[in-house]
């Protein structure tokens, strides 16, 4: 199976612009997680969607939001960016099936906001 | 906040050798992963260790979980200059809700030839 991947790899905005960002996830996973990563605060989880409902949450403002299709692909957009939200962004599927929460992460998006 | 912490923050050692790092987590949780990541790129999942387990092995890997310590070791046997990466522990909180990973700092681990 191929893996989970992400689109666009790398990504420079500059500050007050949005920005969207994609992943699919691995063939018949149907829950999409994201996360961001900074060098200050670490790897960070944004939320979880899962049959395009969002069932989890991270403490991120509102101008992080997310969202996914009927074919399990999800969009993360970021509004109004910030200098701070300059961050890999991760993605990870899992599948509904598994009795525990294995997580398949993509290369990420590199996000770089001036 | 972050739910683990990891050390050492930074590991050294010589091809051949092994590599221990540690994991300490704060509240209940039902799963343990540990995760690799070479200079900024995707997280590639190494192992998965159940809150009822107490030991896993995989390949020249070895985790143990001692859940009334609240800590997970992972161990790198005979290692080699292409384990250089950050290693990082990962917990499913129990009431954390779906599938959300709760992330340590993570372990620079440099293996030198």
């Amino acid at each position: 199976k191929a893996g989970v991947t992400q689109t666009p790899r790398y990504l420079i905005k500059t500050r007050g612009q949005q920005v969207t960002l994609s992943c699919s996830p691995i063939s018949g996973h149907r829950s999409v997680s994201w996360y961001q990563q900074t060098p200050g605060q670490g790897l960070q989880f944004l939320f979880e969607y899962f049959s395009e409902t969002q069932r989890n949450k991270g403490n991120f403002p509102g101008r992080f939001s997310g969202r996914q299709f009927s074919n399990s692909r999800s969009e993360m957009n970021v509004s109004t960016l910030e200098l701070g939200d300059s961050a890999l962004y991760l993605c990870a599927s899992s599948s509904r099936t598994a009795s525990y929460n294995e997580q398949f992460f993509g290369p990420g998006t590199r996000l770089t906001v001036l | 906040s972050q739910q683990g912490e990891e050390d050492p923050q930074a590991l050294s050692i010589q091809e051949g050798e092994n590599a221990t790092m540690n994991c300490s987590y704060k509240t209940s949780i039902n799963n343990l992963q540990w995760y690799r990541q070479n200079s900024g790129r995707g997280l590639v999942h190494l192992i998965l260790i159940r809150s009822n387990e107490r030991e896993k092995h995989s390949g020249r890997l070895r985790v143990t979980l001692d859940t009334s310590k609240k800590s997970s070791s992972l161990l790198i046997t005979a290692s080699r200059a292409a384990d250089t990466a950050s290693y990082f522990c990962a917990t499913d909180l129990l009431k954390g809700g779906y599938n959300k990973l709760i992330f340590g700092a993570g372990t620079r681990l440099a293996v030198h030839p």
